[in-house]
């Protein structure tokens, strides 16, 4: 069974890093690109970016460039999305994903709460 | 780029049939037949209901069903049951390895 275990909530300060993580289990991990996507409390899904686990190469929404660092480690089978600076408005919920090409992401991760306050 | 525009929420009876609208442009929608629907249910995982337009995964309901016209793509569900009443997401490529999700709409089921 394919499966994306992301790594457990976090409450973090301002200006503080963060690195939040998604392990791939049940397939390849080197099969399909890796998105992260935001969705912050009470609204819509954002598509942040990609990284492609063969060689951890990423790119980004224009949003997110610069703000975040997606990387992958193919050894561990897992992917990361970091922040070098926290603020307020990076609380939201984050979610690893497969995509399988086009706009199709079949399996998500379960969510990753960051909470960024005083 | 801009998210698609998803009406805030729909609502239908049960055995009914809802549409939701998703809107682009000629840059998204328009231009690419890869439209995705996601459902989601408060703390959970989203779910792949709708993928390249009208495409539906092994195991979702064949209630589920997407189209497109232009900017514009479209999910609805027929046979409205209980269990559908979730946040639903469209989600298009828009070029150039990105992708543009819309703001979503609630569904509810009276």
């Amino acid at each position: 069974e394919v499966q994306l275990v992301q790594s457990g909530a976090e409450v973090k300060k301002p200006g503080e890093s963060l690195r939040i993580s998604c392990q791939g289990s049940g397939y390849d991990f080197t099969t399909y690109w890796i998105a992260w996507v935001r969705q912050m409390p009470g609204k819509g899904l954002e598509w942040m970016g990609r990284t492609d686990p063969k060689d951890s190469y990423a790119t980004y929404s224009p949003s997110f460039e610069g703000r975040v660092t997606i990387s992958a480690d193919k050894s561990i089978s897992t992917a990361y999305l970091q922040w070098s600076s926290l603020k307020a408005s990076d609380s939201a919920k984050y979610y690893c994903a497969l995509w399988f090409g086009g706009s199709r992401f079949d399996s998500w991760g379960q969510g990753t709460l960051v909470t960024v306050s005083p | 780029q801009s998210a698609l525009t998803q009406p805030a929420s729909v609502s239908g009876s049960p055995g009914q049939s809802i549409t939701i609208s998703c809107t682009g442009t000629t840059s998204d929608i328009g231009t690419w037949n890869f439209v995705s629907w996601y459902q989601l249910h408060p703390g959970k995982a989203p779910k792949l209901v709708i993928y390249e337009g009208s495409q539906r995964p092994s195991g979702v309901s064949s209630r589920f069903s997407g189209s497109k016209s232009g900017n514009t793509a479209s999910l609805t569900i027929s046979g409205l049951q209980a269990e559908d009443e979730a946040d639903y997401f469209c989600c298009s490529y828009a070029g150039s390895r990105t992708l543009l999700f819309g703001g979503g709409t609630k569904l509810t089921v009276l």
